[in-house]
């Protein structure tokens, strides 16, 4: 009973350098979303996508691209790494109706 | 668009003890969900309650409770008996009702010390 599955748990870039966090959830959800967390602070909302093939901005969305071709994937894209994007990043997925997320386990990553 | 305030950066209580997390919220909607996170040093997010905003009974799971008075858009978690393994960040949620997005607005968070 995997849920959300994120990877890599921590990652190290240089400034201009561009990776992938992987994120793949096994309930079958619809919704599924990618948040980061700054240093003692609530959760913000990159992008989010409520099924395969549609995606849209959340609310910090620059220099962030993600893509939902199957419903279990929802990769998050960092082109050209800056300081500014050092954080926590979270990776969830919801079904339809009252209920909250199931998280993955978060991506702490650093920009030097 | 909608906003959620914990206005209690940091709280501590006595093991055993009730303490009480406050959270205030502003929407236009009338009809949407609230939640409770808890975040331990694992990093882990971690469900702990919810209440749906049609019901006026207040929500119970256990140990922790929430006190919602929708009017006054406040949505406070109390946790009775507190325990070493309930020191964490809180966070509280909110969510809107009609099927969609279903995009959380979350709180900064509120950091809870027990002490032994």
């Amino acid at each position: 009973n995997a849920g959300v599955t994120q990877t890599p748990k921590f990652r190290i870039l240089k400034i201009g350098q561009s990776m992938t966090l992987q994120c793949t959830q096994d309930m079958n959800h619809n919704y599924m979303y990618w948040y980061r967390q700054d240093p003692g602070m609530g959760l913000k909302l990159i992008y989010y996508s409520v099924g395969a093939g549609i995606t849209d901005k959340g609310e910090v969305p620059n220099g962030y691209n993600v893509s939902r071709s199957t419903t279990e994937d929802f990769p998050l894209r960092l082109e050209l790494a800056a300081p500014s994007q050092t954080s926590v990043y979270f990776c969830a997925s919801s079904g339809q109706g009252p209920y909250g997320y199931t998280f993955g386990s978060g991506t702490r990553l650093t920009v030097v | 668009a909608q906003t959620v305030t914990q206005s209690q950066p940091e709280m501590s209580v006595q093991e055993a003890e009730t303490v009480t997390l406050s959270c205030t919220y502003d929407t236009s909607e009338s009809d949407y969900y609230l939640f409770w996170y808890k975040q331990p040093p694992s990093r882990q997010m971690i469900l702990v309650i919810r209440q749906e905003a049609y019901k006026q009974q207040n929500a119970t799971e256990n140990r922790f409770s929430v006190n919602f008075q929708k009017a006054a858009k406040s949505f406070s978690l109390k946790i009775s008996d507190s325990q070493l393994g309930d020191a964490a960040m809180y966070f509280c949620a909110y969510r809107s009702a009609p099927e969609g997005a279903q995009k959380l607005v979350f709180g900064q968070g509120t950091r809870l010390t027990i002490n032994p």
